[in-house]
């Protein structure tokens, strides 16, 4: 079946701008979380949606948000871009039925400039 | 605060030798751990998970936990230059569905 899917897979923004990015999860998998990952600090959690609703949360700021649709697919914004905000971002999605290893979608570059 | 420590590297070995990558981590609750496969540009690929003390082995791949000791490790054995990637270590807790990852140990093998 088919894999994890982002899109799109590379951007570039100014400073100021907002952006959407898109995961498409594992058909029958319910829960999508979202990940940022920069050389400094590594892979971090940004949150987690599950049956159209927000169940977990990182630390990250308000510019940071997210829905799920009842398709499961998921959407991620971020507002008013800020330079810091150039990272890998990768969604993962998991079945959480008793298996609920993470698979990982091939990523979003996002460069702020 | 949860967290999972991982050496960065990077570790280097030659071809056919045994890697070995370590990971610790601060929660006793934690249940589920994962080995997670990174190569440059690429996003992580699952390897292996361990949730019981001991060993599994999954081909030329080993992992080992020790929850007293609180520390998980990734045994390669046979190393190939294919293997040559950063690894990531992510730990679970129980009731939380959210894994906390390490920052990786970058691996190479040399020819």
């Amino acid at each position: 079946k088919a894999g994890v899917t982002q899109t799109p897979r590379y951007l570039i923004k100014t400073r100021g701008q907002q952006v959407t990015l898109s995961c498409s999860p594992i058909s029958g998998h319910r829960s999508v979380s979202w990940y940022q990952q920069t050389p400094g600090q590594g892979l971090q959690f940004l949150f987690e949606y599950f049956s159209e609703t927000q169940r977990n949360k990182g630390n990250f700021p308000g510019r940071f948000s997210g829905r799920q649709f009842s398709n499961s697919r998921s959407e991620m914004n971020v507002s008013t871009l800020e330079l810091g905000d150039s990272a890998l971002y990768l969604c993962a999605s998991s079945s959480q039925t008793g298996d609920t290893e993470a698979f990982f979608g091939q990523g979003t570059r996002l460069t702020v400039v | 605060q949860k967290e999972v420590e991982q050496n960065s590297g990077p570790l280097s070995v030659p071809e056919g030798a045994i890697a070995s990558l370590n990971c610790t981590y601060s929660d006793r609750g934690s249940q589920s751990f994962f080995w997670y496969r990174q190569y440059s540009g690429k996003s992580p690929e699952l390897i292996m998970f361990i949730y019981s003390n001991g060993d599994k082995e999954d081909g030329r791949f080993t992992a080992q936990l020790n929850k007293a000791s609180q520390y998980v490790s990734l045994l390669i054995r046979d190393s190939q230059p294919s293997d040559s990637a950063t690894y990531l270590c992510a730990v679970r807790s129980g009731g939380s569905y959210i894994p906390t990852f390490g920052r990786g140990t970058s691996l190479i093998v040399h020819p």
